[in-house]
């Protein structure tokens, strides 16, 4: 059960965009198209934001969007705002387990 | 309104035990998979155990394997996990995570706002 390999850190500037990657295995990723991303704010609970690679739950904004090629997931940003500033954390099902990345905080300048 | 209300964290010796809940309410409980996922403090996201909706399909972390305990009581809509033979390193925030559809493993939707774990001698 190896953690998903996520970039520490990302940036950009409002309005441009980002992704953010998310590496993982062909036991997880690789298999199965159950990767899900998540924002969290300080002191405060996870949201989900993309579920199932690249659906979005009611609410959330179209500028969030996710894909997959091979082992590797992204999430992408764009129209950058002030208030994506966040931690985001990538998740998959690896089989009797779900396996989550080690988180990005993503700074907009 | 779906709610998670998580319970039962705590101070706790090295070797101790601890059984955490989680209340919920808003939702057909009895309906869907459930999981808890722990955040050690400034740390990130780590999967712990899952249970599926009816109790039968259970999984758990390598790492607490043996020695944590995920169940359910559908007809008090609340999910536990036992906690035994505590580490240091399971010192973390647990929430309790509802997954998304019925069968529990495609993600998690709604969160509650965790109860508090601290391993110290």
């Amino acid at each position: 059960q190896s953690a998903l390999t996520q970039p520490r850190s990302v940036s950009g500037s409002p309005g441009q965009s980002v992704s953010i990657s998310c590496t993982g295995t062909s036991r997880d990723i690789g298999t199965f198209d159950y990767v899900s991303w998540y924002q969290q704010y300080p002191g405060k609970p996870p949201k989900v934001m993309i579920y199932d690679v690249n659906k979005r739950p009611s609410g959330v904004p179209d500028r969030f969007s996710g894909s997959k090629s091979g082992n590797t997931a992204s999430l992408t940003i764009s129209g950058l705002q002030a208030e994506d500033e966040a931690d985001y954390y990538c998740c998959a099902y690896a089989g009797s387990a779900m396996v989550i990345g080690g988180g990005t905080k993503l700074t907009v300048l | 309104q779906v709610r998670l209300v998580e319970s039962g964290g705590g101070v706790v010796q090295p070797g101790g035990s601890l059984r955490l809940s989680c209340a919920a309410s808003g939702f057909a409980f009895g309906s869907y998979g459930l999981h808890w996922v722990r955040q050690a403090p400034g740390k990130g996201l780590e999967w712990v155990s899952f249970i599926g909706y009816d109790g039968s399909e259970k999984y758990h972390r390598d790492s607490v394997e043996g020695r944590f305990t995920i169940s359910r009581d559908n007809s008090k809509s609340t999910l536990y996990l036992q906690m035994n033979s505590l580490r240091r390193e399971d010192t973390a925030l647990y929430y309790c995570t509802k997954g998304l559809g019925p069968w529990g493993l495609d993600a998690f939707d709604v969160w509650g706002l965790g109860t508090m774990v601290t391993v110290s001698s």
